[in-house]
């Protein structure tokens, strides 16, 4: 079955303790991205991959990292996470940039 | 920063009823794309439009991308409580970048 799958699901953690959440696809798709979706705010684009050791920043980067080493996974990582990060994180992957974009079904993060 | 504002954020309304959601921006896209969201779901592509004045229909919805392809707009005919759901748009950007910005929602109820 075609699909993204993200972990974890849920995770609560404190404030500074480093964590990563794995996104990975099975479609052989190029385009990868992540986004939090936060009350009022909409999805926001966090970073995006184009291809393998290729991405780039959206809307949102600031505390987080990515790396696309292998096609099929994109992770993101928070280095020192902080409550103004606390949010609904969505992973998602396209055959092209322009192409209908396939959603994971989410990790909600809480930072305290 | 670009933005694409949606509207109405929340709409419910009766059975039976037609509606139409607006997405507007000052950015042109390269396509627009809108989803619909589903409690604990990520986002579900509906229609993705290309070409400016383009109007595609799937059943009961239309959807519309402006002639200057800044903007679009949803309209459900007949609205069935099947349609509830929060609807996105994310428009697509090409020039110096490869990123989609989504609109803000609109959370809708249709009510038997």
């Amino acid at each position: 079955e075609a699909q993204v799958t993200q972990n974890p699901r849920y995770l609560i953690t404190v404030t500074g303790k480093k964590l990563t959440v794995t996104c990975s696809q099975n479609m052989n798709h190029e385009y990868m991205s992540w986004y939090r979706q936060d009350p009022g705010l909409g999805l926001r684009q966090i970073y995006y991959s184009m291809n393998v050791e290729v991405t780039d920043k959206g809307d949102v980067p600031e505390g987080y990292k990515v790396s696309r080493k292998e096609k099929r996974n994109f992770p993101l990582i928070l280095e020192s996470p902080s409550p103004n990060q606390t949010s609904l994180y969505f992973c998602a992957s396209s055959p092209t940039p322009n192409q209908p974009q396939h959603f994971g079904d989410g990790t909600r993060l809480s930072i305290l | 920063t670009q933005l694409l504002e949606q509207s109405p954020q929340f709409l419910s309304i009766q059975e039976g009823e037609n509606l139409t959601v607006y997405c507007n921006s000052s950015s042109v896209f390269s396509s627009l794309q809108w989803y619909r969201q589903e409690p604990g779901e990520g986002p579900v592509l509906l229609v993705t439009v290309v070409t400016g004045g383009e109007v595609k229909k799937l059943k009961r919805l239309t959807f519309q991308f402006g002639d200057a392809r800044k903007d679009s707009s949803l309209h459900i005919t007949a609205a069935q409580p099947g349609d509830t759901g929060l609807y996105l748009c994310a428009g697509f950007i090409t020039s110096g970048t490869y990123k989609y910005i989504f609109g803000t929602g609109t959370r809708l109820k249709v009510l038997a």
